[in-house]
């Protein structure tokens, strides 16, 4: 079945540096999405990727569509304290939809 | 704007015990989902609903049952709770299905000891 791979796992930056966390599908996409957690909260969605290539821009987040719809990424510029939480992908392929484990960012101010 | 509310909040169980988490949504929406949360593992889908009268089994819907009671409405019950069902349980609604945005509920925090 499909499955959707995060990495990395953890991710532990000084404000003001650069995040990226990675997703990488096993099989095509018809879609990704991403969604943040924050500690005790539930996942909040972030923005949906539909074609491939797409680049789309939140602010200081920029996120990626691979060109062959099996990966996509998650960039910060410029950490700030806010930012802290956990970061999933959800892959969606024939109304089936699976999160990857997601990437946890703690922030040191 | 409720949204996606569930109940209750946290529960302490002891094996062997049963429970119903129940969840509703306000925002008319035709799919409803549920997962389970544990560390390092992401979000797992237990059961989904894509429609009204009808659920489907997820990735790991061994120990629990689900039924969509209404439009609003889909609740997961735990016949004969284990301490492997320890773990943060969230409800989750879509317009339409698994590839449209979802919105959560809060999460209901289980032990079972």
């Amino acid at each position: 079945g499909q499955q959707v791979m995060q990495i990395p796992q953890y991710q532990h930056v000084q404000e003001g540096e650069d995040f990226t966390t990675y997703c990488n599908s096993s099989t095509t996409l018809s879609n990704i999405q991403w969604y943040k957690q924050r500690p005790g909260g539930h996942p909040v969605f972030l923005i949906q990727l539909v074609k491939s290539g797409e680049v789309k821009k939140q602010k200081r987040l920029t996120f990626q569509f691979g060109e062959a719809k099996k990966n996509s990424s998650l960039h910060i510029t410029a950490t700030q304290t806010t930012d802290v939480g956990t970061y999933f992908c959800a892959g969606s392929n024939n109304n089936d939809m699976r999160f990857g484990a997601g990437t946890r960012l703690t922030v040191k101010p | 704007n409720a949204g996606v509310t569930q109940t209750p909040k946290f529960q302490v169980l002891k094996t062997g015990q049963s429970m119903t988490l129940q969840c509703a949504q306000d925002m008319n929406h035709n799919s409803m989902y549920w997962y389970r949360q544990d560390p390092g593992m992401g979000l797992r889908l237990i059961y989904y609903s894509a429609s009204e009268g009808t659920t489907d089994k997820g990735e790991v819907p061994n120990g629990y049952n689900v039924s969509r009671l209404n439009k609003r409405e889909f609740s997961l019950r735990l016949e004969s709770a284990a301490p492997s069902q320890t773990s943060v349980y969230f409800c989750a609604s879509s317009w339409k299905d698994a590839k449209n945005i979802q919105y959560f509920g809060a999460g209901t925090r289980l032990s079972v000891l």
